[in-house]
Parts: structure tokens; sequence; C-alpha cells
């Protein structure tokens, strides 16, 4: 089955950029989703099918998808963005798919 | 409004079992897969299992770590899915989510075995 890996940690000052990257031989053909999980709180889906946006997500989150490799950027962090973040896939190409995560990375805004 | 309710976690001895629930409104949960997920203390996000819908027959599908333990079932009348944990282990601790709708999450609830 597929696994995806994550940076453990990414820091960035407010009003940067940050790019959290999340790796896979799945990615080359099955979507991406993101989450982030403040704590305490509840996983907020912030990217689904590798660069759609929920409503009510702010446009300072995007995500993008090429080859094996996904990536949640996030432009302008805000101090509210100070989360994990987590990347998901399928967990195989069959038709009946189950999911697997990423191991997180924490996304700390100095 | 898009809303998911979990309910049901409690503490239970290792061994024992327990039934969490998921009640849907804002949505059309008949035609929506559910999917489970937990996060123990201290580790990431965990994919614990799903059931699809009916037009896919309600198929499940679940984790290594839960196979031959954990069933899903739904109510459809009900808007109301179900995850029956049975031979629950320490290990089993953790904030169980359910997910639906393709994005909604609902605030969990914790499920804590222990002697």
């Amino acid at each position: 089955s597929y696994e995806l890996t994550q940076p453990p940690a990414v820091s960035v000052s407010p009003g940067q950029t940050a790019r959290i990257t999340c790796s896979g031989d799945g990615l080359a053909k099955l979507y991406t989703y993101w989450y982030q999980q403040r704590p305490g709180q509840a996983p907020v889906t912030v990217i689904y099918k590798d660069k759609e946006r929920p409503p009510g997500i702010p446009e300072r989150f995007s995500g993008s998808s090429s080859g094996k490799r996904a990536t949640l950027t996030i432009s302008g962090v805000q101090t509210e963005d100070e989360a994990d973040y987590f990347c998901q896939s399928s967990d195989t190409a069959d038709s009946h798919r189950g999911w697997v995560f990423g191991g997180g990375t924490k996304l700390t805004v100095l | 409004e898009v809303q998911l309710v979990e309910s049901g976690g409690g503490l239970v001895q290792p061994g024992g079992s327990l039934r969490l629930s998921c009640a849907a409104s804002g949505f059309a949960f008949s035609g929506s897969a559910v999917n489970w997920v937990r996060r123990a203390p201290g580790k990431g996000l965990e994919w614990v299992g799903h059931i699809r819908s009916k037009t896919n027959n309600y198929a499940t599908l679940f984790g290594a770590s839960v196979k031959g333990r954990f069933s899903i079932s739904r109510d459809d009348s009900k808007n109301t899915a179900y995850l029956q944990m049975t031979s629950l282990k320490i290990e089993d601790t953790a904030v169980y989510y359910c997910m639906s709708a393709t994005t909604a999450w609902g605030r969990g609830t914790l499920v804590t075995v222990s002697s």
C-alpha cells in the first residue's frame, strides 16, 4: 500500500509563505487532501482534490500536485495558522480504496 | 449547514466494546460515504475505516490496526452512521472523528481504554 511522507516541522514568520510537502508513489495518480488541526480542535479540510478550497477557507491556502509530490502553500501566514497539517490520499489505486495519512507537519509561526 | 455530531465515547476496559454514533444533517447523507478517523495522544491522524453508500452496496473497508475488531454500519433513515468497536485495546485510546460530505468533520468523541 502507499505511504505518505511529510516534514515533521516547518517554521515561518508572520506574513511569510509556508510550504508543506507530501510525497508518495501514489500521488502521481491519486488526489491529495489537506487537513488543518489546531490543538484541542477537530480537523478542518483546507484543500481537497489537490487544489480545491472548501467554502470558508481563506484564499491564502492553496494546493498543488506534480508527480509524486503535493504541496500545501499558505501565503501571508497568520498566527492563527499555527497548527498540525496532514496530507491524505488513498492507499491503493483499486476501485475501492482506503485512506492513508501523512505523519503530519507542525507549522510554527514565529 | 453541514453538521456531523459524534457520540458514545467513554471509558472502557481492555477487551470491552463500545459503539459510537455519527449523526449527520445539512447534506444528502444517504449518498455519501462516511469515514471514521482517530487521533491518539501524541500521534497523528489515523484512518479507521469507512462505509460507502447504498449505491455502492454499503461496502466497508478498514485500516489494518482495527480490521476484524471494528465494524461500521449506517441507518440512512436516521442520517446516522455507527462504529462498533470490540476487543478494545489500550492503544485504541483516541479521539474518534467521523467525516463525510467530502470535506466535513465532526467535533469528535473521546474513547479511553484503561483498566
